[in-house]
């Protein structure tokens, strides 16, 4: 049973660098999502995805990139990290739209 | 696009108090609307939504919201306040029009509760 699973849980990157926060998902679940948190911020919306093969930019893209090669998977790269990425990041996924999203417990990055 | 304000930064409230946090939408439909809660180092639960039919909705924990068309509201109430309530709250709009729909959030009231 579990749901969606982040990892990793925490990482702290030097300016430049590059990484992948992996997000999977056991719940056949077509609707994926990437977002942000900021304090006073809420969410942001970076990338989601309808369904395997299938994405689309959010509200704050700009230095990320996703595919959606499987159903269950949904990476987020960060390329060329900079201090404005350091952030929460969550994953999250529903089985269709209008529906309940189901998120994960989260990414804490720094960028140094 | 579709946006949400919560007016509220942070409220305090005492126990035992009841409680309204505003949620106000930018879209020109009836868009789907929900609320989520966040307790501290956890990820979003959901607490309610709204997508048509009867404009008063239940959700878990007690809580209910109310959808006013002419104000374009969704705020949030609950009639007596716990303790174990006091968190981040969320609230998020889907367009709802087609099948790439986007879930958008608010920038959140944070609840302090006064034993």
């Amino acid at each position: 049973n579990a749901g969606v699973t982040q990892t990793p849980k925490f990482r702290i990157l030097k300016i430049g660098q590059s990484m992948t926060l992996q997000c999977t998902q056991d719940m056949n679940h077509n609707y994926m999502y990437w977002y942000r948190q900021d304090p006073g911020m809420g969410l942001k919306l970076i990338y989601y995805s309808v369904g395997a093969g299938i994405t689309d930019k959010g509200e704050v893209p700009n230095g990320y990139n996703v595919s959606r090669s499987t159903t269950e998977d949904f990476p987020l790269r960060l390329e060329l990290a900079a201090p404005s990425q350091t952030s929460v990041y969550f994953c999250a996924s529903s089985y269709t739209k209008n529906e309940k999203l189901f998120f994960g417990s989260g990414t804490q990055l720094s960028v140094l | 696009a579709q946006s949400v304000t919560q007016p509220d930064i942070h409220i305090t409230v005492s126990e035992g108090a009841s409680l309204e946090l505003r949620c106000n939408y930018s879209y020109g439909a009836t868009p789907y609307l929900f609320w989520y809660v966040q307790s501290p180092g956890q990820g979003l639960q959901l607490l309610l939504k709204y997508f048509s039919g009867d404009t008063l909705v239940q959700g878990i924990k007690g809580f209910e919201a109310e959808f006013k068309r002419s104000q374009s509201s969704f705020n949030l109430r609950k009639p007596s306040v716990h303790w174990s309530d006091a968190a981040e709250y969320f609230c998020a709009v889907e367009e709802g029009k087609t099948s790439y729909d986007k879930v958008i959030f608010g920038p959140g009231t944070s609840l302090s509760v006064i034993p």
